[in-house]
């Protein structure tokens, strides 16, 4: 299956500060996801955009989308140490399953 | 809210052994479930999609006889692997999509099974 790459793999900013991930996918697509992971733990929705969407907002989540570039971000506002995880972006590529890109481990100091 | 129970969390046995991870949807009927297979610090890979009252359909180089699939009601998927090594060690985590939709539709995960294989 082709996955996404995610870029950085690592990040690490100081609490307060905004994260910034960026995903690339190789297919076309219906949807895009966003999912956070915690260490050892199953995965949590995050965020959808459809492929005609171009920004979407969640509370402090902003999510963008190109298409004609295939990639997307994921942005975190005033971040805070509770954000520390992983993230993942997920294709839906046609009808029937995700396919997750590499994730990107963030960590957040206090 | 939905929440997709798995179980067990976690698991130690002797190599050969077979072992058997539910997962369950609580509050939700899923038609549909999905297992994946996490190493250490990587993504997660999809090794079947688990369709209720029929057969599972694999991923490209998963073993169908070394990791059984059940699907017998519209809220319990069991993933059987089968006479175990060491290799199988893994991160287990199987999701159902919410509310009963496709598979591209946003997914309640479990919280994963951490199998140890001696």
């Amino acid at each position: 299956s082709q996955q996404g790459e995610e870029d950085p793999q690592a990040l690490s900013i100081q609490e307060g500060e905004n994260a910034t991930m960026n995903c690339s996918y190789k297919t076309s697509i219906n949807n895009l996801q966003w999912y956070r992971q915690n260490s050892g733990r199953g995965l949590v929705h995050l965020i959808l955009i459809r492929s005609n969407e171009r920004e979407k907002h969640s509370g402090r989540l902003r999510v963008t989308l190109d298409t004609s570039k295939k990639s997307s971000s994921l942005l975190i506002t005033a971040s805070r140490a509770a954000d520390t995880a992983s993230y993942f972006c997920a294709t839906a590529q046609g009808a029937q399953k995700l396919v997750f890109g590499q994730g990107t481990r963030l960590t957040i100091n206090p | 809210g939905a929440v997709v129970s798995q179980h067990p969390s976690w698991v130690i046995c002797k190599s050969g052994t077979s072992v058997k991870i539910e997962c369950r949807s609580l509050d939700f009927q899923a038609t549909t479930m999905f297992w994946y297979r996490q190493f250490p610090k990587q993504s997660l890979m999809l090794m079947a999609t688990s369709n209720e009252g029929s057969k599972a359909t694999y991923e490209q180089g998963v073993e169908k006889d070394k990791f059984l699939i059940n699907h017998a009601s519209l809220t319990l998927s069991t993933l059987t692997v089968t006479s175990a090594h060491p290799e199988d060690s893994s991160f287990y985590i199987c999701s159902a999509p919410a509310q009963g939709g496709q598979g591209y539709q946003p997914q309640h995960f479990g919280d994963g099974t951490r199998l140890s294989i001696l």
